[in-house]
């Protein structure tokens, strides 16, 4: 059981460029999210979606896109690179159903730097 | 809004017991979590509480809440060099919306 896995690890990008970072999860959790976490910062919220088909902003969607075209998958995108979008992401999965709010489960994390 | 707030540094030897607190502004907060982020790695939740409960014990953690002054507690009793990390408090309305608090880095001096 892999829980929530992050592609890739590690990234350098230049400013201007594009890059998808990949989220996947094998719980069956319909909630899935992408956070940024700054140093000092705590967990901000970029995006998430509630189920396949359906996403929504969170705190801080300026500068991504997601989709959600399956309930497992869940790709952020960068469109055009830009320092401050230096950070450590994460995606974390989650069931709800009904009330029945089950806490998040988080990746590892993908560190992104942007020269 | 909502808002989480944590002390940024706890330091104590390893035998004692770590008291990590979180204060938090959202009287509606239905759900709190405690979750543990060691170097290089996600954040792994350790314990969450509803917020009609005043405690929840779980081997050497401990979890206290006071409802009227918005404030939780970590109690790690027997702290271990294992246990030094990052805790983050977070706290949520039970619709998937979570709001975490900045982290409090806990040091375990051997």
């Amino acid at each position: 059981n892999a829980g929530v896995t992050q592609t890739p690890k590690f990234r350098i990008l230049k400013i201007g460029q594009s890059m998808t970072l990949q989220c996947t999860q094998d719980m069956n959790h319909n909630y899935m999210y992408w956070y940024r976490q700054d140093p000092g910062m705590g967990l901000k919220l970029i995006y998430y979606s509630v189920g396949a088909g359906i996403t929504d902003k969170g705190e801080v969607p300026n500068g991504y896109n997601v989709s959600r075209s399956t309930t497992e998958d869940f790709p952020l995108r960068l469109e055009l690179a830009a320092p401050s979008q230096t950070s450590v992401y994460f995606c974390a999965s989650s069931y709800s159903d009904r009330g029945n709010n089950q806490p998040q489960h988080f990746g590892d994390g993908t560190r992104l730097s942007i020269l | 809004g909502e808002d989480v707030e944590q002390s940024l540094f706890l330091s104590v030897r390893e035998g004692d017991s770590s008291v990590i607190n979180c204060t938090y502004t959202d009287s509606s907060s239905t759900y709190l979590y405690w979750y543990k982020q060691e170097p290089g790695a996600g954040l792994q939740l350790l314990t969450y509480i509803f917020s009609n409960m005043d405690m929840k014990q779980d081997q050497r953690l401990t979890v206290l809440l006071n409802k009227k002054d918005k404030h939780l507690s970590l109690r790690i009793a027997d702290t271990q060099t294992g246990d030094s990390a990052i805790y983050f408090c977070a706290e949520s309305r039970g619709y998937q919306k979570v709001t975490f608090g900045t982290g409090t880095k806990l040091q375990v001096i051997p």
